[in-house]
């Protein structure tokens, strides 16, 4: 593992269903974020987490949950999706806040 | 409210000069990053800038003003790899980061 991984890459959810988006990182950053991407709009922050053991809500937290057990996983969890959770997500860290942020890959989303 | 403004869509030509506009009003002000995504990918970092003036790296500069809230990313030589969208984002007094939409830059030969 070089950077971050996401999992999975792309997956067709139907609305009600739970769904854990998972994000592991390998650089020891102490912060981690979760953003959704979607068109015509900018990068929205649905939660973050500072350090291992705390987390806080972004932009658009509602419908989403998040964990920060250790320093390198950050799963995202939706625990009833919902069609308007359709979107392109990514999971990004940096060392310092503010810093440079290193994204995921993205996973894509849809919630039919 | 917290608002970042940057054109929707550029075209410029291969091997020119292109100028990407980027003007904010946030609470505070913490540091201007402009980053690259092409399409499909994950954004990638760019620049930083937190004092004002230009910097300056390879064929991108980037350049802020903080009295005006605007910034701009200067690309040169402009070459087909180019055609992206660039993402302009400002941290806050919270230092939370507040993103624009991004601009898409399309390169023709």
């Amino acid at each position: 593992i070089a950077g971050i991984t996401q999992a999975p890459t792309s997956q067709i959810l139907a609305a009600g269903r739970r769904m854990t988006l998972r994000c592991t990182q390998d650089m020891r950053h102490n912060a981690m974020y979760w953003y959704r991407q979607d068109l015509g709009l900018g990068l929205r922050l649905i939660h973050y987490s500072n350090t291992a053991g705390t987390t806080g809500k972004g932009e658009v937290p509602d419908g989403y949950s998040v964990s920060r057990a250790n320093t390198d996983d950050f799963p995202l969890t939706l625990a009833s999706a919902v069609p308007s959770q359709t979107s392109v997500y990514f999971c990004a860290s940096s060392a310092t806040s503010p810093g440079e942020l290193f994204f995921g890959e993205g996973s894509r989303l849809t919630v039919l | 409210g917290q608002n970042i403004d940057q054109p929707t869509e550029m075209t410029a030509t291969e091997g020119a000069i292109v100028q990407i506009n980027c003007t904010y009003q946030t609470s505070g002000f913490n540091g201007l990053f402009w980053y690259q995504q092409h399409a499909g990918e994950a954004p990638t970092f760019l620049s930083y800038n937190v004092l004002d003036g230009l910097e300056e790296k390879g064929r991108f500069s980037s350049f802020l003003s903080r009295s005006k809230g605007y910034s701009y990313l200067l690309l040169k030589e402009l070459q087909m790899k180019d055609s992206a969208s660039y993402l302009c984002a400002v941290t806050d007094s919270n230092y939370q980061l507040i993103w624009g939409a991004g601009t898409k830059l399309i390169i023709k030969p």
